[in-house]
């Protein structure tokens, strides 16, 4: 079975703090993909990103960046010089493939982390 | 970007009746959606599986007899709940999977039930 944990519930910080959100996953699949989506107030996902299992370099996106590490199941996400704009509940969801092209089946989402960014 | 709609957005019914959640993909064939519930302040949890032409998978423990779904045609989706009680008020959002390279899966944005 698969198993998503993050273990940050909330997390405050000030606006310009580096912030990074924790994720571990379980799976039994060589194959797999990670994701990243971001929740605003307004309930509706966000896709930040997809990673898939064979794939390790960390990714950098402006201000969001990425660190994979299989051999801790861990897919960490940091936001740099974070902003209020960036409050919201960030959630980290994993999928089994089929073969490499399969991104597209249902996900296992972790319980979420709130983040606040404060002034 | 593929874009993926829910209507309505927002529903408030009584407890005893049933109501009918629309998922769409507007610019793309989705053989397969997915419908996922939250409940305040907790994650999402899939509820089912919707493949077109077909009977939906459900997760365990979802009543398939109370969450009926319908993927009549590529685009559409719903999800019926029937004789809604309070318990299950809550924010139901589907996703609908494009065939691609990455096999890509869009969220629509939610509709929240409130059953009175």
């Amino acid at each position: 079975a698969q198993k998503v944990t993050q273990a940050q519930t909330e997390i405050s910080v000030v606006e310009k703090e580096d912030v990074t959100l924790d994720c571990v996953y379980e799976t039994r699949d060589t194959t797999y993909y990670l994701f990243w989506y971001k929740q605003p107030p307004s309930g509706e996902l966000v896709f930040l990103i997809r990673r898939n299992s064979f794939d390790e370099q960390n990714e950098i996106s402006g201000r969001y960046s990425w660190n994979f590490q299989k051999s801790t199941s861990s897919f960490n996400f940091t936001i740099t010089a974070s902003q209020v704009v960036d409050s919201a509940v960030y959630f980290c969801a994993l999928s089994e493939a089929q073969g490499l092209t399969g991104g597209g089946n249902k996900l296992t989402f972790g319980t979420g982390t709130q983040l606040k960014v404060e002034l | 970007g593929a874009v993926v709609s829910q209507h309505p957005s927002r529903v408030i019914c009584k407890s005893g009746t049933s109501v009918k959640i629309e998922c769409r993909s507007l610019d793309f064939q989705a053989t397969t959606m997915f419908w996922y519930r939250q409940f305040p302040k907790q994650s999402l949890m899939l509820m089912a599986t919707s493949n077109e032409g077909s009977k939906a998978t459900y997760e365990q423990g979802v009543e398939k007899d109370k969450f009926l779904i319908n993927h009549a045609s590529l685009t559409l989706s719903t999800l019926t709940v029937t004789s809604a009680h309070p318990e299950d008020s809550s924010f139901y959002i589907c996703s609908a999977k494009r065939l691609s390279t990455y096999n890509e899966q869009f969220f629509g944005p939610g509709t929240r039930l409130t059953v009175l």
